[in-house]
């Protein structure tokens, strides 16, 4: 069974970088046509993808966001990262990683997800 | 604003059989056959329940199935009972970025 978790920071102050960390397991991003990713839930509103890194190393980024965002992936260790600069209180939200197969558009499988709170 | 429409609320009685659209465009639901719906339960992580319109993944229940004609995708819940209270959120292919994925705004399902 696929798991995915995500592991980072619950409160970070504006303007600072977020660094977030998605551990997943029974599947490999060294393996072709694998793709794992970001989205992010404020509270009370909408899901909104933030970025996407396939195992071929292609980098998918929200047109919106893509200047403060970058994804990159440690096939040894089984991880994705994701940093996002300048953080402002409007990025609180719960911040879910994604597990979505290539040349498929849905998310099969999802972390717990981790609510990252801006504020000082 | 999400690039999706769904209404903010439904409600239904136990039993009965609802149906929440989903309004895109020909650039995403319209254009494509790449619809998808997830479950949400509060403080959970959404659940895949359909995906390419109308396919359920294993061990989703046959009372959820997925429709779509021009440019509205619909999910209909038979059968309504106290469990399916919850939020959905559509998703689709859409061309107008390289994620290649958008989302709706969500509908808050109430089981009256």
């Amino acid at each position: 069974q696929i798991t995915l978790k995500e592991s980072g920071p619950s409160l970070v102050k504006p303007t600072q970088t977020l660094t977030l960390t998605c551990t997943f397991s029974e599947f490999s991003l060294s393996t072709g046509g694998v793709g794992v990713g970001w989205i992010r839930q404020p509270p009370g509103t909408a899901l909104e993808w933030l970025a996407l890194i396939y195992s071929d190393d292609d980098k998918r980024y929200s047109p919106s966001l893509r200047s403060r965002l970058t994804i990159t992936k440690d096939t040894s260790k089984n991880q994705v990262v994701l940093t996002m600069t300048n953080m402002d209180p409007v990025d609180t939200a719960t911040y879910y990683c994604a597990h979505r197969r290539a040349g498929k558009y849905y998310v099969d499988y999802w972390g717990q997800g981790i609510l990252v709170t801006v504020s000082s | 604003q999400s690039a999706l429409t769904q209404p903010a609320s439904v409600s239904g009685s136990p039993g009965q059989s609802i149906t929440i659209p989903c309004t895109g465009t020909s650039s995403d639901v319209g254009g494509y056959n790449y619809v998808s719906w997830y479950q949400q339960y509060p403080g959970k992580a959404p659940k895949l329940i359909i995906y390419d319109v109308s396919d359920r993944p294993s061990g989703v229940s046959n009372r959820f199935s997925g429709s779509k004609s021009g440019n509205t995708a619909s999910l209909t819940i038979s059968g309504l009972q106290a469990e399916d209270e919850a939020d959905y959120y559509c998703g689709s292919y859409t061309s107008s970025n390289t994620l290649y994925v958008v989302f709706g705004g969500g509908t808050k399902l109430t089981v009256l």
